[in-house]
């Protein structure tokens, strides 16, 4: 069974302080890995996608690498704006429309 | 360009109603997905219409169905709410046009509460 995974759960970072964010992967064989930016009450706001392992993604102070069993978001001297919650999601590749989430993981950014 | 728009935004129903929920995709896109979202859950996914036709199916009971007009619009209907649907319901477009472009973008959900 197809399964995703992210840790930690939650994550309180002081501003600047760098940290880095985990989604484990089990599926059949991966068409692509999806990571998206969610406030409260929103919905998910797209930011990478990846899609071989050893492929890397950077925008602002992100960047997401993959494996060929988990992907990393490092958050680079994170500033308050980047408080949210982040979600990984995998596409399989007997299915292109269907993002299987993990449960995401919400990022607290102090000043 | 105008993204993904949803409506209502918020809607209250009572158990056993019918409910219908609209999504317009991003100008260009064919494909629309929906997702039910749960508080401290990731999206689950529903169903995915391209080119009007049902072309995936998540793991949900024959209480919602959905549709893809000609101008791609989409609508997620729900019958004989139960408490349990109350979620945030999200509708996602993609243009699966370009090769290996499969990202979705989302629009800002439907808030359903079930009393």
């Amino acid at each position: 069974e197809d399964q995703v995974t992210q840790s930690p759960e939650a994550l309180r970072l002081q501003e600047g302080e760098s940290s880095s964010l985990n989604c484990s992967y089990t599926v059949s064989g991966l068409r692509g890995l999806f990571w998206y930016r969610q406030d409260p009450g929103k919905g998910p706001e797209f930011l990478f996608t990846l899609y071989s392992a050893g492929e890397e993604k950077e925008k602002e102070r992100l960047k997401a690498t993959l494996t060929k069993k988990e992907s990393f978001l490092h958050i680079t001297a994170p500033k308050p704006e980047d408080s949210a919650t982040y979600l990984c999601a995998v596409m399989t590749t007997d299915s292109w429309g269907k993002l299987q989430f993990g449960a995401g993981t919400q990022v607290v950014v102090t000043p | 360009d105008a993204g993904v728009t949803q409506s209502p935004t918020h809607l209250i129903k009572t158990r056993g109603q019918h409910v219908t929920l609209r999504c317009s995709p991003i100008s260009g896109h064919k494909s629309v997905s929906w997702y039910q979202q749960v508080l401290g859950q990731g999206p689950q996914f529903i169903f995915q219409y391209y080119e009007k036709e049902e072309r995936g199916r998540g793991n949900f009971p024959d209480r919602f169905s959905a549709r893809q007009f000609p101008n791609y619009s989409s609508e997620l209907n729900v019958n004989a709410l139960l408490l349990g649907d109350s979620a945030l319901y999200l509708c996602a477009s993609s243009s699966l046009v370009v090769a290996a472009s499969y990202e979705q973008y989302f629009g800002p959900g439907t808030r359903l509460t079930v009393t």
